[in-house]
């Protein structure tokens, strides 16, 4: 069974550009995460969805961060316009929705704003 | 508000001696989860453990066992006789409901880098 699969894996842009970042989760699983580590901080919750429905926003820093679900299966996140303080690892995250021991991840998107 | 503090940045050890990866939590809640993952140098976050707030029971997985005190409020994770590949980053995190569910977003410490010598 395929893993948590995240693209790009590495990002480079500059400021002011335009960065989509993609999550294929689980098959099955109801429940999508995304997070964000900034260097040597902790792991930061952003955005919950339970199919295509956003759950939980609240983590999303501003406007310029987009998410979206469409159909329920995979999300993306997309960054416009980049800022420095953009740069991090993205992680997404995917659960079944009950009965659920562990949300598995994926293995990052490294983004670098430049 | 929830908060995870792992006080340690980074850890070296030599191979085969033991480690304490220490984890100290704060919730208002009284039914809350608890786990650690562990970050290998290919990325992704590996899950260990699950511990529910109801269940104050070490654990033992081979050569990894974790310490739950409600009263302190710790989780603490020890490695007995390490080895090179434990070398990782390693992640204790909280969660209000279960990952299952609404609202189940968790809160993670930043992170502890255990770097294991042969």
């Amino acid at each position: 069974e395929a893993g948590v699969t995240q693209f790009p894996s590495h990002s480079v842009i500059e400021k002011g550009q335009t960065v989509t970042l993609r999550c294929d989760p689980i098959s099955g699983h109801d429940n999508l995460y995304w997070y964000r580590r900034v260097m040597g901080k902790e792991i930061k919750f952003l955005l919950h969805f339970v199919k295509e429905s956003k759950q939980d926003e609240s983590g999303m820093p501003n406007n310029r961060f987009l998410a979206e679900r469409t159909g329920g299966t995979y999300s993306t996140l997309k960054v416009q316009p980049a800022e420095l303080e953009d740069s991090g690892v993205y992680f997404c995250a995917s659960s079944q929705y009950r009965n659920s021991r562990e949300a598995f991840f994926g293995q990052g998107t490294r983004l670098t704003v430049v | 508000a929830q908060k995870v503090t792992q006080a340690q940045t980074e850890i070296s050890v030599v191979e085969k001696e033991d480690v304490t990866l220490d984890c100290v939590y704060e919730t208002r809640d009284t039914t809350y989860y608890l786990f650690w993952y562990k970050q290998p140098p290919s990325g992704e976050l590996v899950f260990l453990i699950r511990r529910n707030s109801f269940d104050e029971q070490n654990e033992i997985s081979g050569r990894y066992s974790w310490n739950f005190q409600k009263s302190t409020s710790s989780f603490n994770f020890t490695i007995t006789a390490s080895q090179v590949v434990d070398s990782a980053v390693y992640f204790c995190a909280l969660s209000e409901k279960d990952v299952g569910g609404a609202n189940s977003k968790l809160t993670f410490g930043k992170g502890i880098t255990l770097s294991v010598r042969p």
